[in-house]
């Protein structure tokens, strides 16, 4: 189906392990983005990439690595999990922005939980 | 520093009625707004948006409001229903060379009343 997937819907994860939380989008965007959903915090933007090969740093971007060797992929890897990082995952993709700019669109988002 | 705040937590209307979520932000560089709607287990999704050029967007029931000056906006729905209750969130995007990320608020749970 086309749209943006998120996978696993759901990952308990002990501290310390590495996790990777994967995002597949169909719609060939250029720009993708991670963000975390806390309370008390909204939305956190953690990466994001203007394009294949090209990522960035958001406001909370410590503990976690990205990569984007294919457009349609954006993987979040937890390099060693911690309590903090408990938290809901989402990730977004977007039309190239110009003037008249596009949305982004969301998956459906990760709940990960580390013990 | 938080540079998009949505003061209220909280908003319980009634059925009918209008509803009206607050934002506002502190960096004058952003230049196009958006509002996100989620409900519980969901992604969020796009609602409406305006750009910094206009004063005013409206679609169906939701109206976008931007106060440059006081670097304020506002979403009316009218008149409310029982489905629009969800969070509300609303994101800023800001110009230059990564004008491309998007700024959220904590959000606003809106719970419209039968």
């Amino acid at each position: 189906d086309a749209g943006i997937t998120q996978s696993p819907r759901y990952k308990i994860t002990e501290t310390g392990r590495q996790v990777t939380l994967m995002c597949h989008q169909t719609w060939s965007h250029s720009y993708m983005f991670w963000y975390r959903q806390d309370l008390g915090h909204g939305l956190r933007l953690i990466y994001y990439s203007a394009a294949a090969d090209i990522t960035d740093k958001g406001e909370v971007p410590d503990g976690y690595v990205v990569s984007r060797s294919k457009t349609e992929n954006f993987p979040l890897t937890l390099e060693s999990a911690t309590r903090s990082q408990t938290s809901v995952y989402f990730c977004a993709s977007s039309e190239s922005l110009g003037r008249s700019s596009t949305e982004a669109f969301f998956g459906q988002g990760t709940r990960l939980t580390v013990v | 520093d938080q540079q998009v705040k949505q003061n209220s937590p909280s908003l319980s209307v009634q059925e009918g009625r209008i509803s009206i979520l607050n934002c506002d932000y502190t960096n004058s560089m952003f230049d196009y707004f958006l509002w996100y709607k989620k409900y519980p287990a969901e992604g969020p999704t796009f609602l409406i948006s305006i750009s910094s050029i206009k004063d005013k967007n409206e679609d169906g029931r939701f109206t976008v409001f931007l106060n440059k000056s006081a670097k304020h906006l506002s979403l009316h729905i009218v008149p409310s229903q029982p489905g629009d209750s969800a969070v509300y969130f609303c994101a800023a995007r800001g110009s230059g060379g990564s004008n491309y990320k998007l700024t959220f608020g904590k959000g606003t749970l809106l719970t419209v009343n039968p």
